[in-house]
C-alpha cells in the first residue's frame, strides 16, 4: 500500500516549456486534489476532482489544467511555464470512510521555471 | 468566505514545556476543523480533526487540540514538548469538498 505517490520529485524548466505532473492513490477515495505550497501562504487549491470523470477549480487555476484519468490517477499540466509557478506541487486525495474526512498527501514535487 | 488564520509564524518552545499553536477560523454552517503537520521535505501528515462531539479531541503524537466555538478558535497543543516536534504546523477547515489551509506556524523546540 503506498498511498498517494507523486512524479518527478524533482523539476527544473524554462519559461514557455511544459510538463505534466503525476499523481496516483492507491486507497481507492473518490476526491483527489493539487495545491501548490509557497512560502508564507500555506497550501493553496488549484484543482480537485470530486470524483472519476469530474474537475473543478479551485483557488489559483490560472496556467494550469487537470486530467482524472481514472480513479486512481489525477495529473496536472502546466503548458506554458511562468516563473510564477515556481513552487512544491502536493497532490492529496480524500478519505471519506467512516467520517474520516482525513487527507492524505503526496510527498510533493519541486518545480523551478527560470 | 472561508478563512483560517495562524497568527505566529514561528513558536519556539523549550523541551519538556508545554507548547500551543493557535488557529482562528472563519466559515459558515459548522465547522470541519483539522491540524496537518509537515515535516522538511515531506508531504503533510494528519495530527487530528474536529467534526462533532467534545470540545478537546486528541490525536497523534500526544497532540491535542481544543475547539472554542465563541472565539471561533482550535488551538493544537501538547502537554511536553520533543525536539522530534518540530515541525510546520497547518490548521485546516472544510467546506464542501474542499479545504482551506493557514498559512502555517513553524515550530521550533529547543533542547
Amino acid at each position: 500500500n503506498a498511498g498517494v505517490t507523486q512524479t518527478p520529485k524533482f523539476q527544473v524548466l524554462k519559461t514557455g516549456q511544459s510538463m505534466t505532473l503525476q499523481c496516483a492513490q492507491d486507497m481507492n477515495h473518490n476526491s483527489m486534489y493539487w495545491y501548490r505550497q509557497d512560502p508564507g501562504m500555506g497550501l493553496r487549491l488549484i484543482y480537485y476532482s470530486a470524483s472519476e470523470g469530474t474537475t473543478d477549480k479551485g483557488e489559483v487555476p490560472n496556467g494550469y489544467n487537470v486530467s482524472r484519468l481514472n480513479k486512481r490517477e489525477f495529473s496536472l499540466r502546466l503548458e506554458s511555464a511562468a516563473p510564477s509557478q515556481t513552487s512544491v506541487y502536493f497532490c492529496a486525495s480524500l478519505s471519506l470512510g467512516g467520517g474520516s474526512y482525513e487527507q492524505y498527501f503526496g510527498p510533493g514535487t519541486r518545480l523551478t521555471v527560470t | 468566505a472561508q478563512s483560517v488564520a495562524q497568527p505566529e509564524d514561528q513558536v519556539n518552545v523549550a523541551e519538556g514545556n508545554p507548547l500551543t499553536v493557535k488557529c482562528t477560523y472563519s466559515v459558515s454552517g459548522n465547522p470541519y476543523l483539522f491540524w496537518y503537520v509537515q515535516y522538511p521535505n515531506r508531504g503533510l501528515q494528519f495530527l487530528l480533526k474536529y467534526i462533532t462531539g467534545d470540545n478537546l479531541v486528541k490525536g497523534s503524537y500526544g497532540f491535542e487540540a481544543e475547539f472554542n466555538k465563541s472565539q471561533t478558535s482550535f488551538h493544537l497543543k501538547k502537554p511536553s514538548a520533543l525536539v522530534s516536534d518540530s515541525a510546520l504546523y497547518f490548521c485546516a477547515v472544510r467546506y464542501g469538498q474542499n479545504f482551506v489551509f493557514g498559512p502555517g506556524t513553524r515550530l521550533s523546540v529547543l533542547p
